[in-house]
C-alpha cells in the first residue's frame, strides 16, 4: 500500500536554510502537499505541487520533486523561530481520495 | 481560502458518555469530508470518508459501531463517539474537499478529546 517516510526531527539555526525531506512510494501519486502543524493546533497547507512539476516556490519555501526517486523535499530559507513546528509530508494518489501523511518531521529554530 | 471550523475545540468527559464533534466549512460546499485521528507525536491517520448523503466509508480497525459519522449536508458532517473509553482520548482532525479544480483539501483546526 502507499506509504509516506520522513526523517523524524531536524534542528536548525535562526537564519539558516532548513531542508525537509518525504519519500512516498506510490507512483500514482496526482498531488504532494507540505502541512505545518503547531503545538496544539490543527494543519495549515504550506504549498503543493502536482506531480508533473519538479519545483515550485512561494516566497521562502522550495519544493522540489525528484518522481524517478519519489522523493519530495521542502527547504525554508532564512528560517525563522515562528517556522518551529511538526511539517507533514503527504501525499493523493487519485482524485476524490483522502491524504496519506508521513508521521511528521520537527522543526527546532534556535536564535 | 476555505475555512473549515470544529466544535468543540477541546472536549473532556467522563468514561461511558458519549460526545459528538462538528465539522464545518464555512464558506463552500464540502462534497467529501474525511475524519482523521491522530496520536501524540504521530501522524494523521485516516479513520473515515464521508459523502453527504451517503454512509461513511471506514478504514480498516476503525469500529463503525463506535464512531458515528453523519454527514447530513454539504457543510456539516459529525463524528460521535460512543461509549468513550480513556483509550478514545486523542486529537481528531476534520477535513473537507471541495470537490472543484484541484479537489484540495482543508483541515479543521481539531478537537482535543480526554476521557477520564
Amino acid at each position: 500500500g502507499e506509504d509516506v517516510e520522513q526523517s523524524l526531527f531536524l534542528s536548525v539555526r535562526e537564519g539558516d536554510s532548513s531542508v525537509i525531506n518525504c519519500t512516498y512510494t506510490d507512483s500514482s501519486s496526482t498531488y504532494l502537499y507540505w502541512y505545518k502543524q503547531e503545538p496544539g493546533a490543527g494543519l495549515q497547507l504550506l504549498t503543493y505541487i502536482f506531480s508533473n512539476m519538479d519545483m515550485k516556490q512561494d516566497q521562502r519555501l522550495t519544493v522540489l520533486l525528484n518522481k524517478k526517486d519519489k522523493h519530495l523535499s521542502l527547504r525554508i530559507a532564512d528560517t525563522q523561530t515562528g517556522d518551529s513546528a511538526i511539517y507533514f509530508c503527504a501525499e493523493k494518489a487519485q482524485a476524490g481520495t483522502a491524504l496519506i501523511f508521513g508521521k511528521g518531521t520537527t522543526l527546532s529554530v534556535s536564535s | 481560502g476555505a475555512v473549515v471550523s470544529q466544535h468543540p475545540s477541546w472536549v473532556i468527559c467522563k468514561s461511558g458518555t458519549s460526545v459528538k464533534i462538528e465539522c464545518r466549512s464555512l464558506d463552500f460546499q464540502a462534497t467529501t469530508m474525511f475524519w482523521y485521528r491522530q496520536f501524540p507525536k504521530q501522524s494523521l491517520m485516516l479513520m473515515a470518508t464521508s459523502n453527504e448523503g451517503s454512509k461513511a466509508t471506514y478504514e480498516q480497525g476503525v469500529e463503525k459501531d463506535k464512531f458515528l459519522i453523519n454527514h447530513a449536508s454539504l457543510t456539516l458532517s459529525t463524528l460521535t463517539v460512543t461509549s468513550a473509553h480513556p483509550e478514545d482520548s486523542s486529537f481528531y482532525i476534520c477535513s473537507a474537499r471541495t470537490g472543484t479544480g484541484k479537489n484540495e483539501q482543508f483541515f479543521g483546526p481539531g478537537t482535543r478529546l480526554t476521557v477520564l
